[in-house]
């Protein structure tokens, strides 16, 4: 079974600050992973995925994760936040060839000026 | 190119009603999924669909909720008998027929309100 597991519900950062967003997964085969972005009252767009090729990431707005099977984690990272990062991160877990998506709590992301 | 439309944005039902959320995946794309958001908690998947067939219906609750995909028109998950539980965002999501690293893009979500 697969299950997903996000540190922290929610992060404060100040503007300009590193973005470490935690996410570990457990998966019974090669998984691939996703995170995905929400802003308020919108649905959820796809920020990068991981599909078993390179195991750093990059996506969209300057973030970026690492896929690291020792520690079975995929943190979300980006060098400096910025005002418009401020929405709810979700990390999310496919087996290979299993549709079914599960998804973590989310962690919600501040943006301090 | 539209992305995956869903309908009503929001709904609002009294107890005992039906709600019926409409789902129309992006071009091209033959896989349907839904999922419900409550307050303060990730998406809990519900239901997986293909044209005419429901592939994955484990997360569905066994009373009260369908969920349909026809040949012709957009998706449609129902629930009958509405109670103030069922009060979330329901997110729907497509990918395309291509087996592989198919990646599922979601609407913009419908927000049910129960009274």
């Amino acid at each position: 079974a697969q299950s997903v597991t996000q540190l922290g519900s929610h992060v404060s950062v100040s503007e300009g600050a590193l973005v470490l967003l935690r996410c570990n997964y457990s998966s019974s085969v090669p998984p691939y992973l996703f995170w995905y972005v929400q802003y308020p009252n919108q649905g959820l767009q796809l920020l990068l995925k991981y599909t078993s090729a390179a195991t750093l990431v990059k996506g969209i707005n300057g973030f970026e994760a690492e896929f690291k099977k020792s520690e079975t984690s995929f943190h979300l990272t980006k060098p400096s936040a910025h005002m418009s990062d401020a929405a709810e991160y979700f990390c999310a877990v496919r087996e290979g060839g299993y549709q079914k998506v599960t998804f973590g709590i989310g962690t919600k992301l501040q943006v301090i000026p | 190119n539209a992305g995956v439309m869903q309908n009503p944005r929001h709904l609002v039902r009294r107890r005992g009603q039906e709600a019926r959320l409409r789902c129309s995946p992006m071009k091209g794309h033959s896989h349907v999924y839904w999922y419900r958001q409550l307050p303060e908690e990730g998406l809990k998947f519900m239901v997986y669909l293909q044209k005419e067939n429901i592939i994955d219906e484990s997360g569905m609750p066994k009373e009260r909720f369908s969920a349909e995909f026809p040949k012709e028109g957009p998706s449609i998950l129902r629930i009958q008998q509405v109670v103030r539980g069922d009060s979330a965002a329901y997110f729907c999501a497509s990918s395309p027929e291509i087996s592989g690293q198919e990646t599922q893009y979601f609407g913009p979500g419908t927000r049910l309100l129960v009274l």
